[in-house]
C-alpha cells in the first residue's frame, strides 16, 4: 500500500523567512496530494492541494510542487508569519473515481515562526 | 456552522465499555470518512462511505469497531469492549460529488480509555 514520508519533523524559522516541507510517496498510482494545517487542539484544515496532471500550484504565500518521476512533493510558504505556526501534514490518495479516496498522511511537520 | 460536526467532543470511558460517536457531514456531501489520530501522528484512515454504502475498511478497523451511515447523512462509529490502545482522536471528514478529492474534517472526538 501507499506510504508517505514527511521531512523535517520540526522546522523553526524567523518571521519573514521561507519554509519548505518535503514529502515522498511510494505508490505511483497516487494522483492527489493535499496539504493540511492543524493548529493545537483544532481540526486539520485543507490549505492547498495538487493533482498529478499539474506540476505546481500557488495560492498567495503558499505553493506546492510535484515531481511525479521522483515521487515527491513539497509545500513552500513565503514571508512566514507567526500565525503560520502549526503542524502541517501532507497526504496522498489514489483516487480513481470509484471506491478509493482515503488519504494516507505523513507524520507531520511542526512549524514554528519566531517573531 | 455549516462545517462537519462531531459529537461528543470528549469521551472518557473505562476499559471494556462500549462507546459510540456521531458525525454530521456538510449537508451536500455524499462521501464520509473516519480517521484516527494519535499524538504526534497524522490521521490514519479507518473507513469510508459513499452515501449509505460502506465501500472501504482499513485493516486497522478490528471487529470491535463498526460504522454505519443508515440514511446516507450522519454516521456513527461504535467501539465495543474498549481497550487503552483505543485512546485517540477520532476524526470524521466529508467530501462532495463535485469535488470528491477535497476532504473537510470535523473537530474530532477525543477518546480516553482508563
Amino acid at each position: 500500500g501507499e506510504n508517505v514520508e514527511q521531512h523535517p519533523s520540526t522546522l523553526s524559522v524567523q518571521e519573514g523567512d521561507s519554509a519548505v516541507i518535503k514529502c515522498t510517496y511510494s505508490d505511483s498510482a497516487s494522483n492527489y496530494f493535499p496539504w493540511y494545517k492543524q493548529e493545537l487542539g483544532k481540526r486539520p484544515q485543507l490549505i492547498i492541494d495538487i493533482r498529478s496532471n499539474v506540476g505546481e500550484k500557488k495560492d498567495q504565500r503558499i505553493a506546492v510542487t510535484l515531481n511525479k518521476t521522483a515521487k515527491h512533493f513539497s509545500l513552500h510558504i513565503t514571508e512566514t508569519q507567526p500565525e503560520d505556526s502549526a503542524v502541517y501534514f501532507c497526504a496522498a490518495s489514489g483516487w480513481d473515481g470509484g471506491s478509493q479516496g482515503n488519504l494516507i498522511f505523513g507524520k507531520g511537520t511542526k512549524l514554528s515562526v519566531k517573531p | 456552522d455549516t462545517g462537519v460536526s462531531q459529537d461528543p467532543r470528549h469521551k472518557i470511558t473505562k476499559r471494556g465499555q462500549n462507546v459510540t460517536f456521531r458525525c454530521d457531514p456538510i449537508s451536500e456531501h455524499n462521501r464520509l470518512y473516519w480517521y484516527r489520530q494519535t499524538l504526534g501522528q497524522g490521521p490514519e484512515f479507518l473507513t469510508y462511505f459513499q452515501n449509505e454504502a460502506q465501500l472501504e475498511k482499513s485493516r486497522l478497523l478490528s471487529d470491535r469497531f463498526s460504522a454505519e451511515r443508515p440514511k446516507g447523512s450522519f454516521s456513527t462509529l461504535e467501539i465495543q469492549r474498549t481497550e487503552q490502545g483505543d485512546s485517540a482522536m477520532y476524526l470524521c471528514a466529508s467530501s462532495s460529488q463535485g469535488a470528491p478529492y477535497e476532504q473537510y474534517f470535523g473537530p474530532g472526538t477525543r477518546l480516553t480509555v482508563t
